[in-house]
C-alpha cells in the first residue's frame, strides 16, 4: 500500500540551530514533491517544491532535497528561528492530486 | 485581499442535520479542491474540480455533495451528518491539475479551514 511517513511528530530545537525533517515514501513515483507550512488553526502555506530531476531546492533559509532512488526527500531550516516554530507537511504527486504525509510539528526554542 | 475564503469557519450542528460550507478563491486559478484534516492533522483530498468540471472523488460517502457552480466557487454539501464527520475542511485552489506527463504542478493555496463539529 501506498505510505508517506514524516519522522518524528514533534521536534524541538534551540533557536539559531539547522532543523531537518524528512519525508519517506512507498509505492509512489512522485514526479515532484512539494513542502508546505501549517501554522495552528490555518490553513497550510506552500513553501517549496522540487522536482524529480532536481537534487536540491533553496529559498532563503529553507533547503529542500529529493532522492527519488532512497524515496526520500529532507527538509532543512537553516539559522531556525522562534517564528519558524509550526508544523511542516510534505506531499506528493500523486496522479492529478497531491497526497500529504501527517507532519512534523517543530518548537524552536529561543 | 483573501485569496481563497471559506464560510463559515466554524460550524457546531447536531447529528442527522444537513450543512454547507462555501468556498470562493479569488486567483484566477481553475482548479480547486475540498480536503478534510481530521483529529490526527492527517489531510486528505475529497475532490477536485478543474473548470467547474469534478476530476477527483476519492472514497467519500455520497451524503457529501461538491457543487461548483463557477471557477471561483467550490462548495461542499454534506446529508445526515455523522459523529465522525467531525473534522476541519479545507478548501484550496491551484492554476491546475497536476500532470507528471505533462510536467504540469498543482502548488496549492488554501483556505483558512471550516472546523465541524457534529454533536
Amino acid at each position: 500500500s501506498q505510505k508517506i511517513e514524516q519522522n518524528s511528530e514533534a521536534l524541538n530545537i534551540q533557536e539559531g540551530k539547522t532543523a531537518t525533517l524528512t519525508c519517506n515514501y512507498t509505492n509512489y513515483s512522485p514526479a515532484y514533491l512539494q513542502w508546505y507550512r501549517q501554522d495552528p488553526g490555518r490553513g497550510p502555506v506552500f513553501l517549496l517544491l522540487i522536482r524529480e530531476n532536481e537534487k536540491e531546492k533553496r529559498k532563503e533559509r529553507l533547503k529542500v532535497t529529493f532522492d527519488t532512488t532512497l524515496k526520500q526527500s529532507l527538509f532543512h531550516i537553516t539559522a531556525s528561528q522562534p517564528a519558524d516554530s509550526a508544523t511542516y507537511l510534505c506531499a506528493l504527486d500523486n496522479d492529478y492530486k497531491l497526497s500529504f504525509g501527517a507532519g512534523t510539528t517543530v518548537t524552536v526554542r529561543a | 485581499d483573501t485569496a481563497v475564503s471559506q464560510t463559515p469557519k466554524y460550524l457546531v450542528t447536531q447529528m442527522g442535520n444537513d450543512k454547507s460550507i462555501k468556498c470562493e478563491q479569488n486567483l484566477g486559478h481553475d482548479t480547486m479542491y475540498w480536503y478534510k484534516q481530521d483529529s490526527k492533522k492527517f489531510l486528505k483530498i475529497m475532490f477536485s474540480y478543474n473548470n467547474k468540471e469534478l476530476i477527483i472523488n476519492e472514497t467519500v460517502p455520497n451524503r457529501f455533495s461538491p457543487k461548483s457552480p463557477d471557477k471561483a466557487h467550490l462548495n461542499l454539501h454534506i446529508n445526515s451528518l455523522e459523529l465522525g464527520d467531525s473534522a476541519v475542511y479545507f478548501c484550496a485552489s491551484s492554476q491546475e491539475p497536476g500532470s507528471a506527463t505533462s510536467g504540469r504542478t498543482d502548488t496549492q493555496y488554501f483556505g483558512p479551514g471550516t472546523r465541524l463539529t457534529v454533536l
